[in-house]
């Protein structure tokens, strides 16, 4: 079976550092994408691997190793606002999106 | 500003009463995707149509039906909803693999929260 996991949730400190980690088990790979997702609303780009390496962007950062099936993404200074939920979701070979569940990231003052 | 347009943001429903959700875009993308997204769950695939061409997953109900009468429309159409069918409903757009640039991310509507009562 395609699986991707990710941890439910998080907590982090606003100021502060976060990564959040995302295996995956696909049948073959054509890119890795994260999404953002507030409560109740639709999910949002953040970014895209399909390289090994980190790619930065701002504050967020996501990092993609093929050989280990790993991404995380790194979210620095960590606001408020930035309190939502990071979808891990991979392209396979059929072009078919497979999602995580999502990782549920809370910030504290 | 091109986009993914989703109506209505909120229906709801009577158990078994027929409902129809809608999504346009102005993106001009060929592929549109019907997902269902129940709360801290990962967003479940119904159908996606490259262009015309419709793809229904293997386990979306039969009570779920789709039509697409151009590239700019996509409709969801659930014959007899029930309680478990209650969730948010997102529509959303990408490329089709093999063309523009390589980036194939999903473009996706603000979504429709069905409820059935």
């Amino acid at each position: 079976g395609q699986n991707i996991d990710q941890p439910t949730e998080m907590t982090a400190t606003e100021g502060a550092i976060v990564q959040i980690n995302c295996t995956y088990q696909t049948s073959g790979f054509n890119g890795l994408f994260w999404y953002q997702q507030h409560a109740g609303e639709a999910p949002t780009f953040l970014s895209y691997n399909v390289l090994d390496g980190l790619e930065e962007k701002g504050r967020f950062s996501s990092f993609l190793s093929r050989s280990k099936g790993y991404s995380y993404l790194l979210l620095k200074e960590l606001q408020m606002k930035d309190s939502a939920s990071y979808l891990c979701a991979v392209i396979n070979s059929n072009y078919q999106l497979i999602w995580g569940a999502g990782t549920k990231l809370i910030i504290k003052p | 500003d091109a986009m993914v347009i989703q109506n209505p943001r909120y229906q709801v429903t009577q158990f078994g009463k027929p409902v129809t959700l809608s999504c346009s875009q102005t993106l001009n993308h060929n592929v549109m995707y019907w997902y269902q997204q129940k709360s801290s769950q990962a967003p479940k695939l119904l159908f996606h149509y490259y262009d015309k061409d419709f793809n229904n997953e293997a386990d979306t109900p039969d009570n779920f039906q789709s039509r697409r009468p151009n590239t700019s429309f996509c409709f969801l159409d659930i014959r007899s909803p029930g309680l478990g069918d209650a969730a948010m409903y997102l529509c959303a757009t990408s490329r089709e693999p093999g063309t523009g640039g390589a980036v194939l991310e999903q473009y996706f509507g603000p979504g429709t929260r069905l409820t059935v009562t």
